[in-house]
């Protein structure tokens, strides 16, 4: 399968913007760019999806070059309350890449300072 | 979030019990999910069921048996659990379009999982 790479940590401070970079080098063209945020003894929450360009909701930001080969998550201000871990993942659940949206790496575990 | 529910929240069971988790999803979607996630581990998928139909069995060993009954429920049977099975066990819904039809790509929606101790 296709492996996407994240930091494994980020340290912040509350307020700051936080960028965190994936990488997924063997991209198919059919493929969606999914974010969640993930709190202890939770289930992960979607954040955002996107395909190309630039994505923005209520939460963050998602940036994606021409080439697809990385995205970049934005989190805007942050607040103690976005300490978590964060997952990227590529595919398309009703393609034959749909078993990649499906697997979770072991994402960046964000810690937000005060 | 309130879209998928997962009962119970938390279970202790010794390894000879019999028990049952339960997921119910309330979004309309058409596929349901298991995952496994061990303490400082990624998530494992386990099982994948679209249209009430198996699809996926993550090589996961026969003391798991899952069960779909229809589209908004999802079980996960569980019976001679072995100490390392201890773990979160997350249960995900979401819609997905027909084989080869690509419309739209529904994200993943979580219950807060079942925390399992075997004893």
């Amino acid at each position: 399968l296709a492996k996407t790479t994240q930091p494994i940590s980020m340290d912040s401070y509350e307020g700051q913007e936080v960028n965190i970079t994936c990488s997924h080098n063997n991209i198919a063209t059919n493929d969606y760019i999914t974010w969640y945020q993930q709190f202890p003894s939770q289930g992960p929450r979607f954040i955002i999806q996107g395909y190309k360009t630039k994505v923005t909701n209520e939460v963050a930001s998602l940036f994606i070059p021409a080439d697809r080969k990385s995205s970049t998550l934005s989190l805007p201000r942050v607040s103690l309350s976005d300490t978590a871990v964060y997952y990227c993942l590529v595919g398309d659940l009703g393609m034959d890449t749909g078993r990649r949206a499906l697997t979770f790496g072991s994402g960046t575990r964000l810690q937000v300072q005060p | 979030e309130t879209g998928v529910t997962q009962t119970p929240r938390h279970l202790v069971m010794g390894m000879t019990n019999k028990k049952s988790l339960k997921c119910e999803q309330h979004l309309g979607h058409n596929a349901m999910y298991w995952y496994k996630q061990s303490a400082k581990k990624p998530l494992e998928l386990m099982f994948v069921y679209n249209f009430k139909e198996q699809t996926e069995n993550n090589s996961v060993p026969s003391r798991f048996s899952p069960e779909c009954p229809n589209s908004s429920h999802l079980f996960l049977h569980l019976h001679t659990l072995q100490p390392e099975d201890s773990a979160l066990y997350l249960c995900a819904s979401s819609q997905v379009p027909p084989a080869g039809y690509r419309s739209y790509n529904s994200p993943l929606h979580f219950g807060n999982g079942t925390r399992l101790t075997v004893t």
